[in-house]
């Protein structure tokens, strides 16, 4: 059975805090790594797909890493606002060339 | 245009109902998913198309029905549905299903099974 943690579950920080949260992998049979963002009734929202070792993604304040060989990825928020709050999902390919296993997500909140 | 569109956005039927949830991309993707959605838990793969063709069914019960007419639409059929299949239904379609594409999700279907 294929696992993808995440942790912590939920956070809760204050406006201008600089966070950082985890997703766990399978390190064998790396394919892609692919990190989303969904907001309370909006539909998840594309943010990293990270495919090397080594990897480093940046989106505004936003940023990943990727360690394929001890499976693990980390995503940064870097001064967190308000509308950071969101769940914040990895996912990992079952087999190459298929669709994705989920974690249970990060879920944070922002308070400003 | 970015953008996964899913009709209706929610859903109350019976179990008798026959009822369909509907997905419609203009990217141009090859790929189309369906995925369940229960209460704090991640989506849960069901089927994948790949160029109009089933390629992924997840164990899915009969009762849910899959059907991609053309490129840029996706159905789900239900029928004789029960009361724990009520749940959030995703759609997702990315560029020709492989590892890297980046899937793009609608805003699901919130179906209530009574």
């Amino acid at each position: 059975i294929l696992n993808v943690e995440q942790s912590p579950q939920s956070l809760h920080v204050q406006e201008g805090d600089s966070t950082n949260f985890t997703c766990s992998f399978p390190s064998s049979n790396f394919y892609a790594l692919h990190w989303y963002r969904w907001e309370t009734a909006k539909s998840p929202e594309a943010l990293f797909v990270m495919t090397l070792n080594g990897d480093e993604k940046k989106k505004g304040r936003i940023s990943a890493t990727l360690n394929t060989k001890e499976g693990y990825s980390y995503l940064y928020i870097k001064g967190s606002q308000p509308e950071d709050s969101a769940t914040y999902l990895c996912a990992f390919p079952l087999q190459a060339g298929t669709a994705l296993i989920f974690g249970k997500g990060t879920t944070l909140s922002v308070s400003s | 245009d970015t953008e996964v569109t899913q009709t209706p956005k929610h859903l109350v039927m019976g179990m008798t109902n026959k009822k369909s949830l509907k997905c419609e991309q203009h990217m141009g993707h090859r790929a189309m998913y369906w995925y369940k959605q229960k209460a704090k838990k991640p989506p849960e793969l069901m089927f994948v198309y790949s160029y109009e063709k089933l390629s992924i069914n997840e164990s899915v019960p009969s009762r849910f029905s899959p059907e991609c007419p053309n490129s840029s639409l996706l159905n789900l059929h239900l029928h004789a549905l029960q009361p724990e299949d009520s749940a959030l239904y995703l759609c997702a379609s990315s560029h020709s299903g492989g590892s890297t594409d980046t899937q793009y999700f609608g805003p699901g279907t919130r179906l209530t099974v009574l």
